[in-house]
């Protein structure tokens, strides 16, 4: 059974920082695109980011380009995305997703949330 | 980037009626669009891709249509279950936008 468990949300003030992971499992994590896509409360989806299966490709959304980085780690099957300078705008809840362009599984998301 | 559009924002339907949901691209996509079905406090499912091929899990009364600029998901006969909000997702040019949704709600 494919598994997206995500983790490391939380509170946080603006101009901070913040690591979200997620843990794969029931499937070849190295065979697949991952990404990230966010849903601040009460509204619609963004896709924020998505790397290739070596970590070789990454791209972004302009409005996390230069603050955000995605990264994977193959051999503990594991996704992340490190945040830095958070802003009010960064508050929703971040899904794990896997594959390339659509996405056939989600995890359960974490909430961050960027308030003073 | 590309705007994906959805119409209505708000669709009432009684059970047992046929809903149809519809997305417009701001340019074409050719069939690289995705519909996701989405309940209260759950990730999103993925019901479409390709436009037109259901995926795993979604019966029959989920169908897709439509390329280019214009697609459509219409539900033949709506259950209690299938209440929840649609979002359509193109996926042939970087950034992957959705729409802003479409929320199914019992008439």
């Amino acid at each position: 059974e494919v598994q997206l468990v995500e983790s490391g949300g939380g509170l946080v003030q603006p101009g901070g920082s913040l690591r979200v992971s997620c843990a794969a499992s029931g499937f070849t994590f190295s065979s697949n695109w991952m990404s990230w896509v966010r849903q601040a409360p009460g509204k619609g989806l963004e896709w924020v980011a998505t790397i290739k299966q070596d970590g070789s490709e990454k791209y972004y959304v302009d409005s996390v380009k230069g603050r955000f980085t995605i990264s994977r780690d193959n051999a503990k099957n594991s996704l992340s995305l490190q945040m830095n300078s958070l802003r009010a705008e960064d508050t929703a809840v971040y899904y794990c997703a896997r594959g390339w362009g659509r996405s056939d599984y989600w995890g359960q998301g974490t909430l961050v949330t960027v308030s003073s | 980037e590309i705007v994906m559009t959805q119409s209505p924002a708000t669709l009432s339907v009684s059970p047992g009626e046929r809903a149809t949901l519809s997305c417009r691209a701001s340019q074409s996509v050719s069939s690289n669009l995705a519909w996701y079905q989405q309940k209260p406090g759950q990730a999103p499912r993925l019901l479409i891709y390709g436009a037109s091929t259901r995926a795993t899990g979604f019966p029959a009364r989920f169908s897709g249509s439509g390329s280019g600029t214009e697609f459509t998901l219409t539900i033949s006969s709506l259950q209690s279950e299938d209440f929840a909000v649609y979002y359509c997702q193109q996926y042939i040019t970087w950034p992957w936008t959705f729409g802003q949704g479409t929320k199914v709600e019992i008439k």
